[in-house]
C-alpha cells in the first residue's frame, strides 16, 4: 500500500516570499491533517479535512496560510508572505474512519522542512 | 485546547541501558491514547494504541502502561540500542477524529 506522499521534502525562502507545499494521502482515507512541528515542540493541528470540507481550522494563521483539498484527495498548504516563525517541519497525515468514536489512526507523510531566511 | 505533556524532553543513554518516559493528558477527555516513533528524516511509525485501563502493550524491547484514571502511561525500553534513538511522540484520540500530541521525548542511545 502506498504511503502518505508530500512535497517537496526540503524548502527555503526569504521571508515574505510564497511557498506552497503538496500532499496526497492514502487512497481511500476520507480525513486529511496538516501539521506543524516547530523545532522542540510537538506537532500541532493547523487544518483538518473531511474529504473536501474543513472539520477543523482553529489553529490556522488565517492572515497568512490557507489550505484546499478541492476534490477531496490531494491537498495543498499555502504560506503567503512567509515570517521567520513560520520555519518548521510540515507534516501531512490521512486517516480513515469516517465516524465519530472511533479510533483514528493516523499515516504521515515525511514532512516538508521549511526554513524562512 | 488539549494539554498533553511528555518527561524528559530528552534523554542521553549508553547503550544496554534501560529507559522510560511519561506521557500525562486530561482524563476526562480521553478515547485512546496512540505511542508514535519518529525518526529523522522518516514518517512517524505507530508504536501502540492502548484504550483500556490497565493496558499493557508490548513490541519487542519495548512496552507501554496505560492508566486512563489518573491520566498517565509510560513507554519503557528495557536495553537500549543506538537504533532507538528517535522522537517518541505520545498522543491523545478523543474519538473526535483529530488527535493532540505531546512535544515528544527525544532519546540518543551511545553505542
Amino acid at each position: 500500500e502506498a504511503g502518505v506522499a508530500q512535497s517537496p521534502r526540503y524548502k527555503i525562502i526569504e521571508k515574505r516570499q510564497s511557498v506552497a507545499f503538496w500532499c496526497n494521502p492514502i487512497s481511500g482515507h476520507a480525513t486529511l491533517y496538516w501539521y506543524q512541528q516547530i523545532l522542540g515542540q510537538g506537532p500541532k493541528l493547523l487544518i483538518q479535512f473531511q474529504n473536501n470540507g474543513v472539520v477543523d481550522d482553529s489553529q490556522l494563521p488565517k492572515d497568512r496560510f490557507s489550505a484546499e483539498r478541492l476534490k477531496g484527495v490531494d491537498s495543498t498548504l499555502k504560506i503567503q508572505p512567509a515570517k521567520l516563525e513560520d520555519s518548521a517541519v510540515y507534516l501531512c497525515a490521512s486517516s480513515f474512519p469516517l465516524r465519530q468514536g472511533l479510533i483514528t489512526e493516523a499515516f504521515f507523510g515525511q514532512g516538508t522542512r521549511l526554513t524562512v531566511v | 485546547i488539549l494539554n498533553v505533556e511528555q518527561s524528559p524532553q530528552s534523554l542521553h543513554v549508553q547503550e544496554g541501558d534501560s529507559t522510560n518516559f511519561t506521557c500525562s493528558f486530561p482524563s476526562s477527555n480521553f478515547y485512546a491514547l496512540h505511542w508514535y516513533r519518529w525518526e529523522t528524516a522518516k514518517s512517524p511509525e505507530a508504536l501502540f494504541v492502548m484504550t483500556l485501563n490497565g493496558d499493557e502493550k508490548k513490541k519487542g524491547r519495548i512496552s507501554a502502561t496505560l492508566n486512563t484514571k489518573e491520566g498517565y502511561s509510560y513507554l519503557y525500553i528495557k536495553g537500549s540500542q543506538p537504533e532507538d534513538s528517535a522522537t517518541y511522540l505520545c498522543v491523545l484520540d478523543t474519538g473526535r477524529r483529530a488527535l493532540t500530541f505531546g512535544s515528544g521525548t527525544r532519546l540518543q542511545v551511545q553505542p
